[in-house]
């Protein structure tokens, strides 16, 4: 079956870096892509939609400038944590809409990302 | 490997019945197990947790199980609705923390 990568799986960094985050399709293609967060105990927050070769939409409430996304290819998204603080870090998990099936979206494993 | 496996692919009921939606997994050892129901064109929404040592988690008309000793848990939702109707996943949290998901049963209920 389809299968989402991210990498890496878990990341810890100081405050004040910046720390990116992949997503691949494995074997679709993927036009779109979505970024989600975690914080514990809670629903998966949609952070933004990432269509490939055009920019990400992002969910109100959430700072574009922080979290850089860029999808420039059919099945590679990033997600660039720019000067991560504590409070970034949960868990981020990405999803990826099959373009061959605007119905099915993959999932992936996640990110947990800890900045101290 | 974990493995999770969600049973039936896509379920359709009159409304007004009581229905179990049905997740295995191959790997007992498990954080916990989340079940999220996904609208179309929409993010997920957690509807139910439960952690590795519990047994059964309710909120309002749902109903979670687990059953780590056989790899399964059910989600039971009682008197259904067309509202009802969404894709409805689980996934498995392991000690390492990244997420084992089934693949999702489509339920749609009929008005």
């Amino acid at each position: 079956g389809a299968v989402v990568s991210q990498h890496p799986s878990w990341v810890i960094c100081k405050s004040g870096t910046s720390v990116k985050i992949e997503c691949r399709s494995l074997d679709f293609q993927a036009t779109t892509m979505f970024w989600y967060r975690q914080f514990p105990k809670q629903s998966l927050m949609l952070m933004a939609t990432s269509n490939e070769g055009s920019k990400a939409t992002y969910e109100q409430g959430v700072e574009k400038d922080k979290f850089l996304i860029n999808h420039a290819s059919l099945t590679l998204s990033t997600l660039t944590v720019t000067s991560a603080h504590p409070e970034d870090s949960s868990f981020y998990i990405c999803s990826a809409r099959d373009s061959a099936s605007t119905d099915t979206q993959y999932f992936g494993p996640g990110t947990r990302l800890t900045v101290l | 490997k974990q493995e999770v496996t969600q049973i039936p692919a896509a379920l359709s009921v009159p409304e007004g019945e009581n229905l179990v939606l049905n997740c295995s997994f191959t790997d007992s050892a498990i954080y916990n197990l989340q079940w999220f129901r996904q609208d179309p064109g929409k993010g997920l929404t957690s509807l139910l947790l439960i952690q590795s040592s519990q047994r059964e988690q309710t909120s309002g008309r749902l109903n979670a199980s687990l059953d780590k000793s056989s790899g399964r848990s059910t989600l039971y939702i009682a008197a259904s609705q067309p509202g009802d109707s969404a894709t409805y996943l689980c996934a498995v949290r392991h000690s390492n923390y990244q997420l084992i998901w089934g693949a999702g049963t489509k339920l749609i209920i009929k008005p």
